[in-house]
């Protein structure tokens, strides 16, 4: 069964400064991890994914995530957060079975 | 052109009311979904359909009815609805409906049980 974990559900960090969002999954097969953002009162629109190949995968936006099998994780990052970053972002997890498995969110706040 | 639509953004209705939701995407996508999000909530999935045919029923109520009438156009038809089902109702599309793609979302329709 597959399973993921958002650590935190509000991170707040200053305009300038590093984002990192965690995620840690779980799965008994390869899995294929998304990061997808929420904008208030909108849909969610995808900011980058893994499926096989480089570990290091960069998005839109400026936003990096890398696969590590080993920690089980693919946070997310940004080098300079800006104001239009406050989102939500949701963590996503697919298996080979179809199952696709929703982190429960994070808020992500930026201090001027 | 990379844009699902959802008609209306916004609805209210009694709990003896039939309505219906409706979402299109010219992306020539072949799998469609149906998505209800509570506030603060991640979405949930509620049905997929693959081919215009329904792949996936997440043992939503009967009161939740989908359609696919073609490849473009996914509806979900709703009666006799409860209050704990306002929510926001996203439709997304994919490609073909496998796990490593890309899922497009629509802006959602805002749902108001009275």
């Amino acid at each position: 069964a597959q399973s993921v974990t958002q650590l935190g559900s509000h991170v707040s960090v200053s305009e300038g400064a590093l984002v990192l969002l965690r995620c840690n999954y779980s799965s008994s097969v390869p899995p294929y991890l998304f990061w997808y953002v929420q904008y208030p009162n909108q849909g969610l629109q995808l900011l980058l994914k893994y499926t096989t190949g480089a570990t290091l995968v960069k998005g839109i936006n400026g936003f990096e995530a890398e696969f590590k099998k080993s920690e089980t994780s693919f946070h997310l990052t940004k080098p300079s957060a800006h104001m239009s970053d406050a989102a939500e972002y949701f963590c996503v997890v697919t298996g080979r079975d179809d199952k696709i498995i929703f982190g429960k969110g994070t808020r992500l706040h930026i201090l001027p | 052109d990379t844009e699902v639509t959802q008609t209306p953004k916004h609805l209210v209705m009694g709990m003896t009311n039939k309505k219906s939701l409706k979402c299109e995407q010219h992306m020539g996508h072949r799998a469609m979904y149906w998505y209800k999000q509570k506030a603060k909530k991640p979405p949930e999935l509620m049905f997929v359909y693959s081919y215009e045919k329904l792949s996936i029923n997440e043992s939503v109520p009967s009161r939740f009815s989908p359609e696919c009438p073609n490849s473009s156009l996914l509806n979900l038809h709703l009666h006799a609805l409860q209050p704990e089902d306002s929510a926001l109702y996203l439709c997304a599309s994919s490609q073909r409906g496998f796990s490593g793609e890309t899922q497009y979302f629509g802006p959602g329709t805002r749902l108001l049980v009275l």
